[in-house]
């Protein structure tokens, strides 16, 4: 049972344009959103997040959509840059049910 | 700054041995988790604590026990491994937020890559 998906499991995006990854949740309880990034051996590191009753957030060249009709948000990265690249996590929270999609590698081309 | 740290960094265990995976975390955080993250899966919370003395069960927590007698340390202990506890085990901490698991942007250890034969 994946409550979070990230049906991607890969992108590939040329440096300087916009990078946009993707994830679906199936629990309509889940009321707070992370994205975490991680590089090969090394653990996850923060990006940004959005709480259920907002449906953007933005920091820097990070942004957050939240689409809560259709239970989807989505993280655009722009410009995309060589160092993004990496595997990307969204994750739902709901109480004390914390949830982690697959992850999607995103490869950004120079 | 440290963050959080996890020792070891790797470690290969025969079936039916026992370890303890060490997570101490220098950012005086109220929260810290356990994670384990198989082959092409996202991250699957084993358990959490949300203060000394207080622990409680994630997703995935058969086989596995854990501890918080200070604010610092969570160790993770095996019993009796088994090959399907080979995987890769994160340590996060967080500050306190939101209800239940915290809100609050979580900080992970490198983690420890553990093989069962």
């Amino acid at each position: 049972d994946q409550q979070v998906k990230q049906n991607s499991p890969s992108l590939s995006v040329q440096e300087g344009r916009i990078s946009i990854l993707n994830c679906d949740y199936t629990n309509s309880m889940f009321d707070y959103f992370l994205w975490y990034k991680k590089y090969p051996a090394e653990g996850p590191t923060f990006l940004i997040s959005i709480s259920s009753i907002k449906d953007k957030n933005e920091d820097g060249r990070f942004t957050v959509f939240l689409n809560k009709s259709a239970k989807h948000l989505s993280l655009h990265i722009v410009p995309s840059q060589p160092g993004d690249s990496a595997v990307y996590f969204c994750a739902a929270i709901a109480g004390n049910k914390l949830v982690f999609g697959a992850g999607t590698i995103l490869r950004v081309k120079s | 700054n440290a963050g959080v740290t996890q020792t070891p960094k790797f470690r290969i265990l025969k079936i039916g041995q026992s370890m303890t995976l060490q997570c101490t975390q220098d950012m005086n955080h109220n929260y810290m988790y356990w994670y384990r993250q198989d082959p092409g899966m996202g991250l699957k919370l084993i358990y959490y604590s949300v203060g000394a003395g207080i622990t409680d069960k994630g997703e995935v927590p058969n086989g596995y026990n854990v501890s918080r007698s200070t604010t610092e340390d969570f160790p993770l202990r095996l019993e009796l491994a088994a090959p399907s506890q080979t995987s890769v085990y994160f340590c996060a901490s967080s500050y306190q937020g939101g209800y239940g698991i915290s809100n609050q942007p979580q900080h992970f250890g490198d983690g420890t890559r553990l093989s069962i034969l």
